[in-house]
């Protein structure tokens, strides 16, 4: 069935570039996304690639994904103490319906 | 334009009580969805409403979960009656489109004593 797989934890000094890495099983998904999760909020859609893109910037943003390898990554540049939160791969699965398929999350732990 | 809202934005109750949370999605959004995360896990698909109609319920848990959305507008999700595995945070989402971006709301955080 449909996976989305990510590491659980990561942890960046202030200023540094923070790399989360997600791995997805549904080829056929048209997009992949990201979200942020802050301490207590909801889920805010951080950014988001379309599938035949192989790279997208926004600011300090940085998605990369390999198609191939059904692989997806998010940098952080200059990562800030702000940035502290729990990442989300996602991807819309077509499974007889539409639904998100999510990541367990990977918990960005920025050091000052 | 409003984001899709819930409410309450927490709830905790005993076993075996009921608990009813509410989803307003974005207006002009057909499709609506809910979502949970239980004990720090996935972020888990429960239901998809298209409309008044439900679409995909394959992921609600058991027949303690009722999902409705009268109108086609906002939506319901009832617990009854709660038990402890049901804690976890509930989301909800809408899209305009099936195949759009689905956009969350905040959640609700849902404590079963």
């Amino acid at each position: 069935g449909e996976d989305v797989e990510q590491s659980l934890f990561l942890s960046v000094r202030e200023g540094d570039s923070s790399v989360i890495n997600c791995t997805y099983t549904d080829s056929s998904s048209t997009y992949l996304y990201w979200y942020k999760q802050e301490p207590g909020a909801g889920l805010q859609l951080l950014t988001y690639i379309f599938s035949n893109m192989d790279m997208k910037q926004d600011q300090r943003l940085t998605v990369l994904l390999n198609k191939k390898d059904k692989h997806l990554s998010l940098r952080i540049a200059d990562t800030q103490t702000g940035d502290s939160a729990i990442y989300f791969c996602a991807e819309i699965a077509n499974t007889g319906g539409f639904k998100t398929i999510f990541g367990a999350g990977t918990r960005l732990f920025v050091k000052a | 334009e409003a984001g899709v809202t819930q409410f309450p934005s927490h709830s905790v109750i005993e076993k075996g009580q009921t608990v009813t949370l509410r989803c307003d999605p974005i207006s002009g959004h057909d499709n609506l969805y809910w979502y949970r995360r239980v004990m720090g896990k996935e972020i888990k698909f429960l239901l998809h409403f298209v409309k008044e109609s439900k679409q995909d319920e394959s992921g609600m848990p058991n027949n303690r979960f009722l999902a409705e959305r009268t109108g086609g507008t906002y939506s319901t999700l009832k617990v009854q009656p709660a038990e402890l595995e049901d804690s976890g945070v509930y989301f909800c989402a809408s899209s305009q489109v099936i195949t759009d971006t689905q956009y969350f709301g905040p959640g609700t955080r849902l404590t079963v004593l």
